[in-house]
């Protein structure tokens, strides 16, 4: 079975701080892309960063990273110096190879940057 | 280049009417999704096409709802009759293929409200 975990409904974190949020993965497939999506208030789904299972570096994009670590089946993303436009909900998807390619979501993580 | 369209962007209905909803993918995307997302939750799956056949579609509920993306291109959404949990926002996505490295693009949603 396919599964996607996010265990934080909320995180709160101050301007200009870090924050990683956490995301756990469950898949017997070998070949699998993980991804994050930020989703403001008014609905759209924005892409962020992907990482493939075979991807042996951390990806980065900008202020964001995915702290990918294999074994324990975890794609954190870390979220660098934190702007008040970074207020969203954050959801962790998995493609796997075998399974038509769909993606699974987990249930977000609502963030909120204080000023 | 022009991303998802989905429309209409809203719309409020009594149950047990019928609603249709259309989705334009990113010009060259073979890959269509259509999603259905309850709020407060992420994303569910309701059907997948490729070109203008259909990859996935065991979480659509046929009884009500149907789904085809013509010609490969864009694609309607139909609920008939509506039902009270029907109450969501309902997202297109389109990617260039079914790469484990593609991202998919999503469109703004639509959001249905059912009375």
């Amino acid at each position: 079975a396919q599964k996607i975990t996010q265990t934080q409904p909320g995180m709160f974190v101050q301007e200009k701080e870090a924050v990683t949020l956490d995301c756990t993965y469950d898949t017997s497939d070998q070949s699998y892309g993980l991804f994050w999506y930020k989703q403001p208030s008014s609905g759209e789904m924005i892409f962020l960063i992907y990482q493939g299972s075979y991807d042996e570096q951390n990806a980065t994009e900008g202020r964001y990273s995915l702290n990918f670590q294999k074994a324990r089946k975890s794609a954190n993303l870390v979220i660098s110096a934190s702007q008040l436009g970074d207020s969203a909900m954050y959801f962790c998807a998995m493609r796997p190879w075998n399974t038509g390619n769909q993606f699974y979501f987990g249930t977000g993580t609502s963030l909120t940057v204080i000023p | 280049e022009a991303g998802v369209a989905q429309s209409p962007r809203y719309k409020i209905i009594e149950k047990r009417q019928s609603v249709a909803f259309w989705c334009n993918p990113i010009s060259g995307h073979a890959t269509l999704y259509w999603y259905q997302q309850i709020l407060g939750q992420g994303p569910k799956l309701l059907i997948q096409f490729q070109n203008n056949g259909v990859v996935d579609d065991s979480q659509l509920p046929k009884d009500r709802f149907s789904a085809e993306r013509l010609k490969g291109v864009d694609s309607t959404l139909k609920i008939q009759p509506a039902k009270l949990e029907d109450s969501a926002v309902y997202l297109c996505a389109s990617s260039p293929s079914r790469s484990l490295l593609e991202t998919q693009y999503f469109g703004p949603g639509t959001r249905l409200l059912v009375l």
